[in-house]
């Protein structure tokens, strides 16, 4: 079965600290996709980034950094130099398949960070 | 851009009461989830429709919720009759289903109070 697993549920930082927000993943699936999901508090839930289980290029784009390690069924996601706007509850999530996204989606419980100026 | 439009935004009703949320998917998406979120669960799947069709409605409790979708640009999601603990903010989102296709983009939710 499908399982996703955020071990932090809350994390306190310092505007400017660097931050990694873990997540660890089961499936029996060889193909499946990996995403980042942020809730801010205005409640919207915005896609992030998506990655498929063939490709374990780490990824960046801007402050924000995946690092994708099948060995460890994990896919953690840093955030550098944070914001006080990177504020959020941040889930992970997991769909098996070859589709991307267009099959259902298993969340972890959801990790929130506080950035304090 | 283009998004899901969810409504109502917020809901607050009796217990009994029936609740309708409708939920308009992104122009030329096939596929329509239903998540609920609460403290206790998370985030978890209700429902979801490909063209129109229901995949997979386990996560559904069958006695007194439904979920059509009417036609491709409507998606509505029902509870009669509804109880406390249905409390909860629900989630529509829409993809489009086909390999190498975008992940899902999600609405703003309703959030459902049952008093």
């Amino acid at each position: 079965a499908q399982k996703v697993t955020q071990a932090q549920t809350e994390i306190s930082v310092v505007e400017k600290e660097d931050v990694t927000l873990d997540c660890v993943y089961e499936t029996r699936d060889t193909t499946y996709y990996l995403f980042w999901y942020k809730q801010p508090p205005s409640g919207e839930l915005v896609f992030l980034i998506r990655r498929n289980s063939f490709d374990e290029q780490n990824e960046i784009s801007g402050r924000y950094s995946w690092n994708f390690q099948k060995s460890t069924s994990s896919f953690n996601f840093t955030i550098t130099a944070s914001q006080v706007v990177d504020s959020a509850v941040y889930f992970c999530a997991l769909s098996e398949g070859a589709q991307g996204g267009s099959e259902k989606l298993v969340f972890g419980k959801g990790m929130k960070l506080t950035v304090n100026p | 851009d283009a998004r899901v439009t969810q409504t109502p935004r917020h809901k607050v009703t009796e217990m009994g009461q029936e609740v309708t949320m409708r939920c308009q998917p992104i122009l030329g998406h096939n596929t329509v989830f239903w998540y609920r979120q609460t403290m206790m669960q998370g985030l978890e799947l209700l429902a979801y429709f490909r063209n129109r069709a229901p995949l997979d409605d386990s996560g559904m409790p069958k006695d007194r919720f439904s979920a059509e979708m009417p036609d491709a640009t409507l998606a509505t999601l029902k509870i009669q009759p509804s109880e406390p603990r249905d409390s909860a903010v629900y989630f529509c989102a829409s993809a489009k289903g086909s390999y190498n296709n975008q992940p899902q983009h999600f609405g703003d939710g309703t959030r459902l109070s049952i008093l």
